[in-house]
């Protein structure tokens, strides 16, 4: 089975503090997604990875940068919270192969930004 | 672009009940469809999809046919259960359209079975 972690379920920080989210997957996929999830907004796309040190933005990179250093870790930046943060975050994890479209999530981190 | 719109919940059923939760999408091209679901304090896990007009999805007693003709996806069930109760997300994929197999997600609708 695909497994993909995340560093810590539930995160308290404070605003202005620099805040690392880390992903990691054991199956060797190409690419690696991080979501936020927020009610009655379903969820939307920050920033994708589709090969180690490549990042592309999703819908909603303001705010945030990424990092993939080695192809199973993909890490969301939060270079200086705000209250506007507060929310889940998803990673995912998908393998580049033909009609392999679904894509494997992560627990969750539920970040709250005082 | 691509939009995925989904029924507002919760929606209460009481066990047993016929569940529908309904999903439409507009796309480019052929899009791949999901659907997703959220049980309470975990990610998301693949309950069914499909890939092509006409096909039906299953899994667990849940069904989904895409329909193109009326850009829809459907989620159905025939009788549920009190475990059903969690978050169900209808998303798509526009696959070859856009290599990166972003997946455009509706706003969630959440389902509360009681016994």
């Amino acid at each position: 089975d695909v497994k993909v972690t995340q560093s810590s379920r539930y995160l308290v920080k404070r605003t202005g503090e620099k805040v690392f989210l880390e992903c990691v997957q054991d199956m060797d996929h190409e690419n690696m997604f991080w979501y936020r999830q927020d009610p009655g907004l379903g969820l939307r796309l920050i920033y994708f990875s589709y090969d180690v040190k490549m990042k592309e933005k999703g819908d909603i990179p303001e705010g945030y940068s990424v990092s993939r250093e080695k192809k199973e870790r993909f890490s969301l930046i939060l270079e200086s919270a705000s209250t506007n943060q507060t929310s889940m975050y998803l990673c995912a994890s998908l393998p580049t192969t033909t009609g392999a479209e679904t894509q494997y999530f992560g627990p969750g981190t539920r970040l709250l930004v005082l | 672009g691509n939009s995925v719109t989904q029924m507002e919940g919760p929606v209460t059923l009481s066990e047993e009940a016929f569940l529908t939760i309904n999903c439409t999408y507009t796309a480019t091209g052929y899009p791949s469809l999901f659907w997703y679901v959220q049980y309470p304090g975990e990610g998301l896990q693949l309950l069914l999809k499909a890939t092509k007009a006409d096909d039906k999805g299953s899994n667990k007693g849940f069904e989904a046919t895409y329909r193109k003709e009326t850009t829809s996806f459907h989620l159905e069930k025939g009788s549920v259960q009190v475990s059903d109760s969690a978050v169900y997300f209808c998303a798509l994929s526009a696959g070859s359209m856009d290599s990166s197999y972003k997946l455009i997600f509706g706003s969630g609708t959440r389902l509360l079975v009681r016994p």
